[in-house]
């Protein structure tokens, strides 16, 4: 059962253009919904996280957008540059014993001149 | 402050054979959490090791085994090494076992089974 799922697959945007990526949650006991970024033969790392008790966040370039009631949140990209090529992965964690981070599938930006 | 660090970066084993991989933990941080990387995929959760102990495991078979260190550094271990194996195991590091405040990855071990 995928629990997290990620929208598009792929994308492709030119540089200075605005990045979408979309990501839809089924579990409501999820409580804090990180972004991660990874490039080729790297791990992934933190870019912005977001709780539920808050509908946007914005750092620098990077902005979530979180909607409770539709079980969605959002990241997006402004004046993207070819730097922010990279693999995007949306995930969700619940409180409890452990931590344990649901990935979604991934996005692969394509950021061109 | 240095960072998570695995080891090795590539590893080639032969099926059935048995595996051990390395991770150091950020300093400062007690906990650690395995995920396990397909191709094209996101990160699937292993295990988690905190004060030496796992307390929290993912839908993966007892093959998978893993320690904690009283240095907070861990291993993990697969024995008996299925094809389907082959994967980026990914070792993060994060301040506590329960609080969400986001994980320290490292850059992985890239695992082929032949």
């Amino acid at each position: 059962q995928q629990q997290v799922k990620q929208s598009p697959q792929s994308l492709i945007v030119q540089k200075g253009g605005i990045s979408i990526i979309n990501c839809a949650y089924e579990n409501t006991a999820f409580d804090y919904f990180p972004w991660y970024q990874q490039f080729p033969g790297k791990g992934p790392a933190l870019l912005i996280a977001i709780r539920p008790d808050v509908s946007e966040k914005k750092e620098g370039r990077f902005t979530i957008s979180f909607n409770k009631s539709a079980k969605q949140f959002s990241l997006h990209i402004m004046d993207s540059q070819p730097g922010d090529s990279a693999t995007y992965f949306c995930a969700a964690s619940k409180p409890g014993g452990y931590q344990k981070v649901t990935f979604g599938t991934g996005t692969k930006l394509q950021v061109i001149p | 402050e240095t960072g998570v660090t695995q080891s090795p970066t590539h590893l080639i084993k032969t099926r059935g054979q048995q595996v051990t991989l390395r991770c150091s933990s950020q300093s400062g941080h007690n906990t650690v959490s395995w995920y396990q990387q397909a191709l094209g995929q996101g990160p699937q959760f292993i295990f988690q090791y905190y004060r030496e102990e796992e307390n929290g495991r993912g839908n993966f078979p007892p093959r998978f085994s893993g320690l904690q260190f009283p240095n907070y550094s861990s291993e993990l271990n697969v024995n008996a090494l299925e094809l389907d194996d082959s994967a980026l195991y990914l070792c993060a590091s994060s301040y506590n076992a329960q609080g969400n405040y986001g994980y320290t990855f490292g850059s992985g071990t890239r695992l082929t089974v032949v």
